[in-house]
């Protein structure tokens, strides 16, 4: 079965600008998670989707970070405008369901963001 | 709160010989543990995970893992490493909410 996919793989942009991040889950799982990685860290849950519907987004910065599920399929990560703090892997997780504690996470390759 | 601490940031291991890293998490009552690998520009694969029953669960590649309660710990152990082996290695902690808390990694070297 395909893993989960992500795209792009490496980003290189200037603060204040726009970036988006896209996750493909693996087909089937209903719960969608992102994750920022700085390097040296492991790493932290920004945000979690159940279908297309937000279950915890706590540690999202919301002044600049956004996200949406459209369709409980596809994901998109987006950070407006950037700051060099952002500089981190972004990785994108799937697990079957949510309700399910013995469930596993799966990851993506995630996506290397680096901010000049 | 939640935490998890891996105490050795690096380790360096000769091919075949053994392996144990270290996992200490904080937390009231028994979490859910992971161990997952990290391979450079890859994401994290689950080695193995323990919810109850067992102490000592097998994961994948010949990694084990042993949960003491009374020491808070799940070290990792393999008994003969392999130059493929060489990663970083993450312990993960669910409370039961399923956001899942992570160490900050050990990454392993192996040497020939």
């Amino acid at each position: 079965e395909a893993g989960v996919a992500q795209s792009p793989r490496y980003k290189i942009i200037e603060k204040r600008q726009s970036v988006a991040f896209w996750c493909n889950p693996i087909s089937g799982h209903a719960t969608l998670y992102w994750y920022q990685q700085i390097l040296g860290q492991g790493p932290k849950l920004l945000i979690q989707f159940q279908n297309n519907g937000v279950v915890d987004d706590s540690q999202l910065p919301k002044d600049r970070f956004s996200a949406e599920r459209l369709k409980g399929v596809d994901s998109t990560l987006k950070i407006q405008p950037a700051k060099l703090e952002d500089s981190a892997v972004y990785l994108c997780a799937s697990s079957l369901v949510l309700a399910k504690i013995t469930d596993t996470q799966y990851f993506g390759p995630g996506t290397r963001l680096t901010v000049l | 709160a939640q935490s998890v601490t891996q105490p050795d940031i690096h380790i360096t291991v000769s091919e075949g010989a053994s392996l144990e890293l270290r996992c200490n998490y904080s937390y009231g009552a028994t979490p859910y543990l992971f161990w997952y690998v990290q391979s450079p520009g890859q994401g994290l694969q689950l080695l193995l995970k323990y919810f109850s029953g067992d102490t000592l669960v097998q994961g994948i590649k010949g990694f084990e893992a042993e949960f003491k309660r009374s020491q808070s710990s799940f070290n990792l152990r393999k008994p003969s490493v392999h130059w493929s082996d060489a990663a970083e290695y993450f312990c993960a902690v669910d409370s039961g909410t399923y956001k899942y808390i992570f160490g900050t990694g050990t990454r392993l070297k192996v040497l020939a």
